[in-house]
């Protein structure tokens, strides 16, 4: 009974360098949410995705981040040319409609 | 603006003591509140669901209240203990046309032994 799986747990990246977070969801989860915390933050809502379909990306800055959830194979958080700012952890989450949310174990990225 | 927010911001009880605290959200087309636990350097857990008004949930000595006519819940936990130390997240879906989930920043709670 796999809950989200998320990989890799810790990225480093150099400045410039794209970085890419896959996200497996609950199996039967059909919505996958990405969510930033920025240090001694809170979560912070960036894209909600169903399958082959982008719902909502008002939280996501519009250069640079992209974000997927194939038909088939994990949802994927994108991000180019990676700048220190973009340090954070980004967890994904999966629910079906409407339901609570099943967070993943999160991946630390780190930007030298 | 579509808003949830949660007071006070951190909290700090003596073990055995008990507390509460507050989210509010928006509550016109009130769908679903969520209460979450989030522990440092994990991920959040999901505690309650609540959708109807009136509602009250109980999980051990924690336990919630709903409101979705005023639009807020109460988050109680009796003789609280070291163990209970952690962020304490709600989340609503709200809409101004299309539904969104929504997370208020969260409660930090550190109870001291």
């Amino acid at each position: 009974n796999a809950g989200v799986m998320q990989n890799p747990r810790h990225l480093v990246r150099r400045r410039g360098q794209e970085a890419r977070l896959r996200c497996s969801p609950v199996k039967g989860h059909s919505h996958v949410y990405w969510y930033r915390q920025l240090p001694e933050e809170g979560l912070k809502f960036m894209v909600y995705l169903q399958k082959e379909n982008i719902i909502d990306e008002s939280g996501m800055p519009k250069e640079r981040f992209s974000a997927e959830f194939p038909k088939e194979g994990p949802s994927i958080l994108r991000i180019q040319q990676v700048v220190r700012g973009d340090s954070a952890a980004y967890f994904c989450a999966s629910s079906q409609p409407g339901a609570t949310q099943y967070f993943g174990p999160g991946t630390r990225l780190l930007v030298l | 603006i579509l808003n949830v927010e949660q007071s006070p911001q951190s909290l700090h009880v003596q073990e055995g003591d008990s507390t509460n605290f507050t989210c509010s959200f928006p509550s016109s087309n009130f769908y679903a509140l969520h209460w979450y636990r989030w522990e440092t350097a994990k991920s959040p857990e999901a505690l309650f669901v609540m959708t109807l008004n009136g509602d009250e949930k109980k999980k051990g000595r924690i336990s919630a209240t709903l409101n979705t006519k005023e639009g807020y819940s109460y988050l109680y936990i009796k003789g609280s203990q070291p163990e209970d130390s952690a962020t304490y997240l709600c989340a609503s879906w709200a809409t101004s046309g299309t539904y969104k989930y929504i997370f208020g920043t969260g409660t930090r709670l550190k109870v001291l032994a």
